[in-house]
């Protein structure tokens, strides 16, 4: 079993559509998370770090609930530099070992 | 600073060649590590390291090597390249303790593996 789980999409929205993914994790014991951007052929970097309470950063709301072990990640007025893939990223508790979901595509069209 | 690091960019081997991937960063970032990144497989863990002269396994270790003689350079080494290891492959640092943990990425090393 995958430790993070994403749908890979590819969502395909209209520019300033609001777009929501989710990612599943299956250790309890994951402690930090986070929300990566990667463009075509390019390095990942961070979006946001995810917080229990939820955080938000501009037109990006990122959300935790533990109890049913996913993250979501929701995009407000979507821009076409949004068009990306997007990492949901957990880190265990010794935060040495981070595990990485194979991403959901996003295209943002005119 | 120029950040993560890599070289080279492109490489294709011959199965069996051997051949080492470097990796540098300048920020004395403690904690250095290698994925590879597959189509549908996202990044997945190799090797990583939480300081000079320490290193551990992650998910995939098995026909890679890996050492730490310094702070700033984390090389990783194919030692009988095989078809399977074509891949993507990604240097990361970060700094542990920090308050988002982010990890800083190199700009990749596309290998191919005949």
């Amino acid at each position: 079993r995958k430790e993070v789980e994403q749908d890979p999409g590819p969502f395909n929205v209209p520019e300033g559509a609001t777009v929501a993914f989710n990612c599943t994790y299956s250790n309890s014991a994951s402690q930090s998370f986070f929300w990566y951007r990667q463009d075509c052929r390019k390095e990942p970097k961070l979006l946001m770090s995810v917080y229990s309470s939820g955080n938000e950063d501009g037109r990006f709301t990122a959300q935790l609930n533990r109890a049913s072990q996913y993250i979501s990640l929701l995009i407000r007025d979507s821009k076409l530099s949004d068009s990306a893939t997007y990492l949901c990223v957990v880190n265990l508790y010794n935060f040495n070992k981070f595990y990485f979901g194979s991403g959901t595509k996003l295209n943002v069209k005119p | 600073n120029a950040g993560v690091t890599q070289t080279p960019k492109f490489q294709v081997l011959k199965t069996g060649q051997s051949m080492t991937l470097q990796c540098a960063q300048d920020m004395n970032h403690e904690y250095m590590s290698w994925y590879r990144q597959d189509p549908g497989m996202g990044l997945r863990l190799i090797h990583y390291s939480v300081g000079a002269g320490i290193t551990d396994q992650g998910e995939v270790p098995n026909g890679y090597n890996v050492s730490r003689s310094t702070t700033e350079d984390f090389p990783l080494r194919l030692l009988s390249a095989a078809p399977s290891q074509t891949s993507v492959y990604f240097c990361a640092s970060s700094f542990p303790g920090t308050d988002t943990y982010e990890q800083y990425f190199g700009p990749g090393t596309r290998l191919t593996v005949t």
